[in-house]
């Protein structure tokens, strides 16, 4: 079964620029959690959206949004860059039920000049 | 603010030796995950832990959640290189804003 895919795997841009990424869960799998890494702040909890509705969210700005569509791949857009979220976005999928472990992705580093 | 403190943030050890992480929070979890992570790539999941005082056992790993459900340990055996890597625990939270509160890692190094 194939794992957890991001995309695209690196990307640099510039302040005041939008990214979007992408991510496809496990099938079957209809959680879809975000999560930012940094070396400082360690692993930080986003967004998690199941059956394309957001069920959770963490303590990140409104420039952070995400979105996920019938097939259960979802999108993680940031507007207007900051140097500060320069980090590796990881996406990591679950069934979704109580009993949850999470998979995560290879992650997408962005850079931000 | 939930907090899921990891100890130590950093081990070198020499292959063979054992070593143990620990996993500390206020919070009840409903489950506890680990993982390791290697650079550049995202974390592997290792073992969820569910009941309280479950053990599990990963060939040369041993995974144990306190009865309480508010921490865990994982305990390698005879360390070898291939474990070098970032551990993380990560715990489901029963109630709360947000389902997962990740560790703040353990940076292991196993030299040869």
């Amino acid at each position: 079964k194939a794992g957890v895919t991001q995309t695209p795997r690196y990307l640099i841009k510039t302040r005041g620029q939008q990214v979007t990424l992408s991510c496809s869960p496990i099938s079957g799998h209809r959680s879809v959690s975000w999560y930012q890494q940094t070396p400082g702040q360690g692993l930080q909890f986003l967004f998690e959206y199941f059956s394309e509705t957001q069920r959770n969210k963490g303590n990140f700005p409104g420039r952070f949004s995400g979105r996920q569509f019938s097939n259960s791949r979802s999108e993680m857009n940031v507007s207007t860059l900051e140097l500060g979220d320069s980090a590796l976005y990881l996406c990591a999928s679950s069934l979704g039920s109580d009993y949850n472990e999470q998979f995560f992705g290879p992650g997408t580093r962005l850079t931000v000049l | 603010t939930q907090l899921l403190e990891q100890s130590p943030q950093f081990l070198s050890i020499q292959e063979g030796e054992n070593l143990t992480v620990y996993c500390n929070s206020s919070s009840v979890f409903s489950s506890l995950q680990w993982y390791r992570q290697e650079p550049g790539e995202g974390p592997v999941l290792l073992v969820t832990v569910v009941t309280g005082g479950e053990v599990k056992k990963l060939k040369r790993l041993t995974f144990q959640f306190g009865d309480a459900r508010k921490d865990s340990s994982l305990h390698i055996t005879a360390a070898q290189p291939g474990d070098t890597g970032l551990y993380l625990c990560a715990g489901a939270l029963i109630s709360g804003t947000y389902k997962y509160i990740f560790g703040t890692g353990t940076r292991l190094k196993v030299l040869a």
